[in-house]
């Protein structure tokens, strides 16, 4: 499976926009991009994934470099329940989700 | 409705016991996982289901045993329990292209 690079830690303000970075530079063309979030003390919660366009959705947004070797995750308006790890991971056609060390994004009242 | 549950949510039991954890998901989903959190935080996938037939076996001991009975349905069983297995187990499903629903995991703590 194709790896991700994230920075291990971020913090951010409440109510401010966050950009959270994934490197990718061995990407396939089939590879998609998912995002994951994981709370303190719940399972993994699904964020959004896309393949080569910019993609919404009521949790995020995704921006996918041109040549796809990187993304980045937006939340537009940080608050204190998105405090959480993110991962950044790529599935190829067998699907299977391998997650890595995630980043931890802190919010600041 | 809880799309993915998991029952137990918290297990304590002695090494060399056998214990299982079952998981049922009503979101119509194929597939289904098992993935292992250990204290660090690790996320591991353990076996996958599709329809019932097991397509993924990541290198587990066997003494864990998935059964899969239905698509809606698959349990964990663990034999011969040992310290290093307390961990949280997450079951989840998914469907092609769609993201994966996980249940909220069951925290094993093997004394």
């Amino acid at each position: 499976d194709a790896k991700t690079t994230q920075p291990n830690s971020m913090e951010s303000n409440e109510e401010e926009p966050v950009h959270l970075p994934c490197n990718h530079s061995t990407i396939s063309g089939t590879d998609y991009i998912h995002w994951y979030r994981q709370l303190p003390s719940q399972g993994p919660e699904y964020v959004i994934h896309g393949l080569t366009s910019n993609v919404n959705n009521r949790m995020a947004s995704l921006a996918i470099a041109e040549d796809r070797k990187s993304s980045t995750l937006i939340l537009h308006r940080a608050t204190l329940r998105d405090a959480a790890v993110y991962y950044c991971i790529l599935t190829g056609a067998n699907s299977k989700l391998t997650f890595g060390k995630g980043i931890t994004l802190s919010v600041r009242p | 409705d809880t799309a993915v549950s998991q029952t137990p949510k918290y297990l304590v039991t002695q090494m060399g016991n056998d214990k299982s954890i079952k998981c049922e998901q009503n979101l119509g989903h194929d597939t289904m996982y098992w993935y292992k959190q250990d204290s660090k935080k690790f996320l591991k996938i353990m076996f996958s289901y599709n329809n019932k037939e097991l397509i993924i076996n990541e290198t587990v001991p066997n003494r864990f045993s998935p059964k899969s009975p239905d698509k809606a349905h698959l349990n964990l069983h663990i034999n011969s329990l040992e310290l290093g297995d307390s961990a949280v187990y997450f079951c989840a499903s998914s469907f092609w292209a769609t993201g994966y629903t996980f249940g909220s995991g069951t925290r094993l703590t093997v004394v």
